[in-house]
């Protein structure tokens, strides 16, 4: 069946500092790709998405391309914020899965001032 | 426009007993989902309904039933909660395909 894999977090950064977050899919066919953002407390939001091979999705200042030769969409921030603390997770959907979100374990992102 | 809600915010359970989460939409999706979201697991799919009237077992139904009650509509009912359902419960619908909009959830605690 499809899977997300993440990287291991969880993540402490400086404000201003420059955010990588790895994800890694395996899917039968060509899925969706999203990034998803909760923050404490409350329920997901959908970050950014690309449903193409080399698309990418961007959106407040976070970015990720969908790479199809590596089967990755690792998420980028050149300058986080601590507003930007929350968990983050990656999703896959399509596939042979069709309207079903698959997630990875999710990564806690921490920035301090 | 409330976008997805769900009831009750938070709640104890002693185990063997029941209890019905609800959801309910206000932008006419079709699709609706149950997830469940535990430590270092992400979210796991409970059981989802591609339209009123139909539900579908996702990757961990045991234990839990549901009901598309209508379009706007989608219950998750515990018969008998045992120590091991203690989670956060998220409902989500989809307008089409694959951006799902997701409720605040259920925090729950079975004793």
């Amino acid at each position: 069946g499809d899977s997300v894999t993440q990287m291991e977090g969880p993540v402490t950064l400086s404000e201003e500092a420059f955010l990588t977050i790895n994800c890694t899919y395996t899917a039968t066919g060509y899925p969706s790709l999203f990034w998803y953002v909760q923050y404490p407390g409350e329920g997901l939001q959908l970050l950014l998405k690309a449903t193409k091979a080399d698309d990418k999705g961007s959106n407040k200042g976070f970015e990720a391309t969908y790479r199809k030769e590596t089967t990755s969409f690792h998420l980028e921030k050149g300058s986080v914020q601590v507003s930007d603390s929350a968990v983050y997770f990656c999703a896959s959907a399509g596939g042979t899965s069709y309207g079903k979100l698959t997630f990875g374990q999710g990564t806690i992102l921490t920035v301090h001032p | 426009n409330a976008g997805v809600t769900q009831t009750p915010k938070f709640q104890v359970l002693k185990t063997g007993q029941s209890m019905t989460l609800q959801c309910a939409q206000d932008m006419n999706h079709n699709s609706m989902y149950w997830y469940r979201q535990d430590p270092g697991m992400g979210l796991r799919l409970i059981y989802y309904s591609a339209s009123e009237g139909t539900t579908d077992k996702g990757e961990v139904p045991n234990g839990y039933n549901v009901s598309r009650l209508n379009k706007r509509e989608f219950s998750l009912r515990l018969e008998s909660a045992a120590p091991s359902q203690t989670s956060v419960y998220f409902c989500a619908s989809m307008p089409s395909r694959e951006t799902q909009y997701f409720g605040p959830g259920t925090r729950l605690l079975v004793l």
